[in-house]
């Protein structure tokens, strides 16, 4: 079956610090892998995506390479902010499954300034 | 990126009465749509699944006589919680899927309170 699993948070971190959130996916198929940030009180904002094996999704800073050989797809950035203090969901898109979204549990991450 | 937009943002309302929830998809048209639930420091968990014009697909576990989802349209997909109770309190989030794409839009997000 399908399933995404990531660190479990919470991650604190002081601003200028390097992140780093895991994730491991298991697929069937060929899927789709995505990043979405949740902000306190609104709803998911995509991040970044990679929709095959050695692309990297990158955005506001942040990055993801999409790796088949290990079935992962790591957040990272290099120099965090306070404004990037939110929840992080690591999710899979299988072609098969009809555009199902399977989710992570979610990382929160806290930046201290 | 497309925009989906719902309303209310929030709402409050008292034990036994029905509240729905619409979900607008602003700029592009979707032939599937998600309902999710959210719970505090929680992942999402998918409640249904609609394509336009059919009956939703819901999730074991989820109740349809309880969370009536209507797809009326490729723009606007509704759920209404009928006969809310405090259990049903949460975090309420749609979102379109458009044809041919493998990515999901979500909505903002309605947070509902029983009383």
């Amino acid at each position: 079956g399908n399933s995404v699993t990531q660190m479990e948070g919470p991650v604190t971190l002081s601003e200028e610090a390097f992140l780093t959130i895991n994730c491991t996916y298991t697929a069937t198929g060929y899927p789709s892998l995505f990043w979405y940030v949740q902000y306190p009180g609104e709803g998911l904002q995509l991040l970044l995506k990679a929709t095959k094996a050695d692309d990297k999704g990158s955005n506001k800073g942040f990055e993801a390479t999409y790796r088949k050989e290990t079935t992962s797809f790591h957040l990272e950035k290099g120099s965090v902010q306070v404004s990037d203090s939110a929840v992080y969901f690591c999710a899979l898109i299988e072609s098969s499954t009809l555009g199902r979204l399977y989710f992570g549990r979610g990382t929160q991450l806290t930046v201290w300034p | 990126g497309a925009v989906v937009s719902q309303h209310p943002s929030w709402v409050i309302c008292k034990s036994g009465t029905s509240v729905k929830i619409e979900c607008r998809s602003l700029d592009f048209q979707a032939t599937t749509m998600f309902w999710y639930r959210q719970f505090p420091k929680q992942s999402l968990m998918l409640m249904a699944t609609s394509n336009e014009g059919s009956k939703a697909t819901y999730e074991q576990g989820v109740e349809k006589d309880k969370f009536l989802i209507n797809h009326a349209s490729l723009t606007l997909s509704t759920l209404t919680v009928t006969s809310a109770h405090p259990e049903d309190s949460s975090f309420y989030i749609c979102s379109f899927r458009l044809a041919g794409y493998n990515e999901q839009f979500f909505g903002p997000g309605t947070r509902l309170t029983v009383l």
